[in-house]
């Protein structure tokens, strides 16, 4: 199976700092690319879709550099609610449907 | 709108013995998808069903696992005979099948079915 990597930190910030993370994945026929937020002994949940052309909700951006093979998700003015693993998703084309890969995840720590 | 459910919330097995787990998934959604996700780790796929077909079930140790989705609607996951390494959460998710122009969907995780095998 293909590989998805994360560095899995701890980054640790204070308040109001601007934290990124990169995940990197080895397919390069991979589709679609997701990053989910898992909060501690919770189920994941989707945070945002990353398109090619990078897009933007509130204080988080993702991007998409298909050449490099990575997505990155950018937090800026960081809560302390942020606080939360983030998981990056890549799917991947497979006789009409796409299997999806986890990475690892990446802990976020937002501390006062 | 119910989110997808899943039982139990909790298992506490020896190893050897067998175990089974339930999943409904959100009405009208087509793929099923269920994870084991070892503490620190990713969710890792075991098994994805389309309807009552499967798409992916390369991850899944079939001497021991199995898995199946009668109907096209809730599945069941056992462990038969169990061992230690398979002490995990167990994740559920289901999505709509992507429509034409999008690669993939959101997936809807349930609680999760924490195992602990002893």
């Amino acid at each position: 199976r293909k590989e998805v990597e994360q560095d899995p930190g701890p980054f640790n910030v204070p308040e109001g700092a601007t934290v990124a993370f990169n995940c990197t994945y080895s397919n390069s026929a991979s589709q679609s690319f997701f990053w989910y937020r898992q909060d501690c002994r919770k189920e994941p949940k989707l945070l945002m879709s990353v398109y090619s052309s990078g897009n933007e909700d509130g204080r988080f951006t993702a991007q998409l550099n298909r050449a490099s093979q990575y997505i990155s998700l950018l937090i800026r003015d960081s809560k302390l609610s942020d606080s939360a693993t983030y998981l990056c998703v890549v799917n991947e084309a497979s006789g009409g449907s796409y299997i999806p890969t986890f990475g690892r995840g990446t802990s976020l720590i937002v501390h006062p | 709108e119910a989110g997808v459910a899943q039982s139990p919330r909790y298992k506490i097995i020896e190893k050897r013995q067998s175990v089974a787990f339930w999943c409904n998934p959100i009405s009208g959604h087509a793929t099923l998808y269920w994870y084991q996700q070892i503490l620190g780790q990713g969710p890792k796929l075991l098994i994805q069903f389309q309807n009552n077909g499967v798409v992916d079930d390369s991850q899944l140790p079939k001497d021991r696992f199995s898995a199946e989705r009668l109907k096209g609607v809730d599945s069941t996951l056992k462990i038969q005979p169990a061992k230690l390494e398979d002490s995990a959460v167990y994740l559920c998710a289901s999505s709509l099948i992507p429509t034409s122009g999008r690669a993939g969907d959101e997936q809807f995780f349930g609680p999760g079915t924490r195992l602990t095998v002893l």
